[in-house]
């Protein structure tokens, strides 16, 4: 089955910085990868997500890559502000499927 | 407004005790799941339904049970065969075979 790895597991950044999150997966049938943020005692929300068949998307600062052959995508936000301080999950699916790989999520903090 | 509730957001229960969480959505969803969250993991699998009154095993489905007698509905019992059951409980919903997945605000869940 998929297995999706993620690193970091916590991330400190200065406001206005760059933050960047990877994750790494195992099966090649997995074609649709979301990130969602989870902010403390509350459900994770979709941010953003990519298929297969782009190597990248962005929504104002935030950006994702996917790179099919090395199985990896990541997620990128750039100026960052202390609103963006949460806990992001990346995911790996099938999209015809409704079986979602987690990772174990990165804490990122945004200090002012 | 559309979404996914879940009540009760904290729930305190007793070693030996059943308890049901529950998971409403208005979002016409046919397919719904139920994650288990522990500090510093990523979100388990427990059980998922793509239609009414069918329901799959997901990952981690030991000491837990669900039923979907609703499209609206699918809550989830915590039985006392659970070993370890203190923990943050999602709920989600999707329209099947499309992978985005919209998650409620989580219950969290102590065992005294």
């Amino acid at each position: 089955g998929e297995n999706v790895e993620q690193h970091p597991s916590t991330l400190s950044v200065q406001e206005g910085d760059s933050a960047v999150i990877k994750c790494t997966y195992s099966d090649s049938a997995s074609n649709y990868f979301p990130w969602y943020k989870q902010e403390l005692g509350k459900g994770p929300q979709l941010i953003i997500d990519i298929r297969s068949n782009v190597g990248e998307k962005k929504d104002q600062r935030i950006a994702v890559t996917l790179n099919k052959t090395a199985k990896h995508f990541s997620l990128h936000i750039t100026e960052t502000q202390p609103e963006d301080s949460a806990v992001y999950f990346c995911a790996a699916a099938q999209y015809n499927n409704n079986d979602m790989r987690f990772g174990a999520g990165t804490r990122l903090t945004v200090k002012p | 407004d559309g979404g996914i509730t879940q009540s009760p957001k904290y729930l305190f229960r007793k070693e030996g005790q059943n308890v049901t969480l529950s998971c409403e959505q208005n979002l016409n969803h046919d397919a719904m799941y139920w994650y288990r969250q522990d500090p510093g993991q990523g979100l388990r699998l427990i059980y998922y339904s793509q239609i009414v009154n069918d329901f799959q095993k997901g990952d981690i489905a030991e000491g837990y049970s669900v039923s979907r007698e609703k499209k609206e509905s699918f809550p989830l019992t915590v039985t006392s065969a659970q070993k370890n059951p203190t923990a943050f409980y999602l709920c989600a919903s999707s329209i099947p075979y499309l992978a985005e997945q919209f998650f409620g605000p989580g219950t969290r869940l102590t065992v005294l």
